[in-house]
């Protein structure tokens, strides 16, 4: 069965330190989608970031950056001087595939709040 | 990018009533839907997928007869929470993909039944 891990439930952190948001995922598709979204209180999903599984190339946009490595099946995700407005709950996400295709089936991961101080 | 919306935004309802939530996609055609229920600190489940035209397929453990789905044209899916309870209340998030199986989210929607 899919599953994905964020063993982080709270992440504090002050103004302008860097932070890692982890995520394990597991899957038996050979070719899959993981996802990162954030959540602000206001509770609208904010899309950061698609990575097709055979794509391992490591992303950065800005301050954001993510590390996907299948051997350890994880895809963590990098906050690098984080500011106040970084402050919400993000979540990981896998994906379902058809032959391909990602169908749009997300499993995510349980959320890992983080709230950065001034 | 793609817009999908969800109505109404946030909803109180007495327990025993129905409530209906839609998800429109605004400049595209979805061709498949998914509903989402997250409860306060938690994260999303999938309720259920619907296509366009033919009947929603649940997740284990979604009453198919408390959540009724509709999947009537390209661009709307209908959410019916019928007999509402305290315990319905939540947040209710759906997603469109298009034909390229781009996924987009609505806004969400926060019931609360009284």
């Amino acid at each position: 069965a899919q599953k994905v891990t964020q063993a982080q439930t709270e992440i504090s952190v002050v103004e302008k330190e860097d932070v890692t948001l982890d995520c394990v995922y597991e899957t038996r598709d050979t070719t899959y989608y993981l996802f990162w979204y954030k959540q602000p209180p206001s509770g609208e999903l904010v899309f950061l970031i698609r990575r097709n599984s055979f794509d391992e190339q490591n992303e950065i946009s800005g301050r954001y950056s993510w590390n996907f490595q299948k051997s350890t099946s994880s895809f963590n995700f990098t906050i690098t001087a984080s500011q106040v407005v970084d402050s919400a709950v993000y979540f990981c996400a896998l994906s379902e595939t058809h032959g391909s295709s990602n169908t749009g089936k997300l499993i995510f991961g349980q959320g890992t709040t983080l709230q950065v101080k001034p | 990018g793609a817009v999908v919306s969800q109505h109404p935004s946030w909803v109180i309802c007495k327990s025993g009533t129905s409530v209906k939530i839609e998800c429109r996609s605004l400049d595209f055609q979805a061709t498949t839907m998914f509903w989402y229920r997250q409860f306060p600190k938690q994260s999303l489940m999938l309720m259920a997928t619907s296509n366009e035209g033919s009947k929603a397929t649940y997740e284990q453990g979604v009453e198919k007869d408390k959540f009724l789905i509709n999947h009537a044209s390209l661009t709307l899916s209908t959410l019916t929470v019928t007999s509402a309870h305290p315990e319905d209340s939540s947040f209710y998030i759906c997603s469109a993909t298009d034909l390229l199986y781009e996924q987009y989210f609505g806004p969400g929607t926060r019931l609360t039944v009284t």
